[in-house]
């Protein structure tokens, strides 16, 4: 198993070009979330999907959109990105949404907006 | 003020010493506390998690809450350099739809 995976590793943008974040499970889990990190703030959440077909906006959600592609898969999508948004993403998953539940991170993505 | 915070450190210790990792928080609401450990350029990896108050052991990790301080606690003993790594605390509430907030980590290196 791979568990989940990100593509790409490393990306660098121009202000104003837009880009999508790739994210893929394969175990099965229902949940998915995008999270960011940046030095001194821990990891916030941008987006999550409880469940296939359904999305929610998270503690940081402007400048960015999400889909839900199938259970596999959830992508993150800058549609104009600004310097603000230099930052590594982690996407996670996690089997049940509710109660505890133990998300899975994949290794993320190092973007810088120039 | 944020939700949860954590002392950012960063610490650095002997070989072989306790290490004591702490979070505070505001939110009532949390009910599930967990501690995720980051190796440098990884995804975060689940430590151990505790549900309400209470101590929990796992080898050389100790995980204590208490929630009438709103304080939760990670105890490493005997340190190794594997240790060396970054510590987020994190924390849920039971109808978050799993949605975790997370502490700002604290860096942690543990030398020979």
């Amino acid at each position: 198993n791979a568990g989940v995976t990100q593509t790409p590793k490393f990306q660098v943008l121009k202000t104003g070009q837009s880009m999508t974040l790739q994210c893929a499970q394969d175990m099965n889990h229902n949940s998915m979330y995008w999270y960011r990190q940046d030095p001194g703030m821990g990891l916030r959440l941008i987006y999550y999907s409880a469940s296939e077909g359904t999305t929610d906006k998270g503690e940081v959600p402007n400048g960015y959109n999400v889909s839900r592609l199938n259970k596999r898969e959830f992508s993150l999508r800058l549609e104009s990105a600004a310097p603000s948004q230099t930052s590594v993403y982690f996407c996670a998953s996690s089997e049940v949404p509710f109660t505890y539940n133990e998300q899975f991170f994949g290794p993320g993505t190092r973007l810088t907006v120039l | 003020q944020k939700e949860v915070e954590q002392d950012p450190g960063p610490l650095s210790v002997p070989e072989g010493a306790i290490v004591s990792l702490n979070c505070t928080y505001s939110n009532s609401a949390f009910q599930y506390f967990m501690w995720y450990r980051q190796y440098s350029r990884k995804g975060p990896e689940l430590l151990m998690y505790t549900y309400s108050s209470g101590n929990k052991e796992d080898g050389r990790f100790t995980a204590q809450v208490d929630k009438s301080s709103k304080y939760i606690s990670l105890f490493i003993r005997d340190s190794q350099p594997s240790d060396s790594a970054t510590y987020l605390c994190a924390m849920s509430a039971t109808a978050s739809y799993g949605k975790l907030t997370f502490g700002q980590g604290t860096i942690l290196t543990v030398h020979p």
